[in-house]
């Protein structure tokens, strides 16, 4: 199947400082990206669509001034967690839909981003 | 707009026991299907897909699951549970008209017993 990655795998940051996360799409061009996070034996949630090009959809109640995501090109996306507080520390998911015919739009997930905030 | 449902959010078995993970659906046009399985700390990883056509639809390491319309329900099952397959399984629908987005289950872990 497609494989999307992400990076870093993990990061601890102090409190106030902004983390980036990446997600590429690594052997298909993704036009539609998503971002989740996941809490401890939760299920996700998700924060945000990412449309190359144009600005992303965030869900509701998802603070887009504290998650940017800009999805610059057809194989990454990002997401950066501006100013982050402890309350930020969680499991960030990304997924890319490969829009390629017969695959019902499939979402591939990255393998998970765990960010820690002191 | 979709929801998913699992029942249960945890199921142990045995060792070559039949594994049941239980899924259903709500959607007001016509569905697709999926089962994601998460292992510790790693991402999801697609198990298969309904989308149209055969209703049992067969997956990666041995699972499969059947699209029932009339019961709203797509039930994961493997014959027989390796300790490998302990993981938490995710559930989730999405339809074209959704413009893609997914919809997950709450999920359930399965715990293989020795």
């Amino acid at each position: 199947g497609a494989v999307v990655s992400q990076h870093p795998s993990w990061v601890i940051c102090k409190s106030g400082t902004s983390v980036k996360i990446e997600c590429r799409s690594l052997d298909f061009q993704a036009t539609t990206m998503f971002w989740y996070r996941q809490f401890p034996k939760q299920s996700l949630m998700l924060m945000a669509t990412s449309n190359e090009g144009s600005k992303a959809t965030y869900e509701q109640g998802v603070e887009k001034d504290k998650f940017l995501i800009n999805h610059a090109s057809l194989t990454l996306s990002t997401l950066t967690v501006t100013s982050a507080h402890p309350e930020d520390s969680s499991f960030y998911i990304c997924s890319a839909r490969d829009p390629s015919p017969g695959t019902a739009e499939t979402q591939y997930f990255g393998p998970g981003t765990r960010l820690l905030v002191l | 707009a979709q929801s998913v449902t699992q029942l249960g959010s945890h199921v142990s078995v045995s060792e070559g026991a039949l594994v049941l993970l239980r899924c259903n659906y709500s959607s007001s046009v016509p569905p697709y299907l999926f089962w994601y399985v998460q292992y510790p700390n790693q991402g999801l990883q697609l198990l298969l897909k309904y989308t149209t056509g055969a209703t049992l639809v067969k997956g990666i390491n041995g699972f499969e699951a059947e699209f029932k319309k009339s019961e709203t329900s797509f039930h994961l099952t493997k014959p027989s549970a390796h300790m490998s397959d302990a993981a938490e399984y995710f559930c989730a629908v999405s339809t074209y008209s959704s413009a893609s987005k997914i919809i997950f289950g709450s999920g359930t872990r399965l715990s293989i017993r020795p």
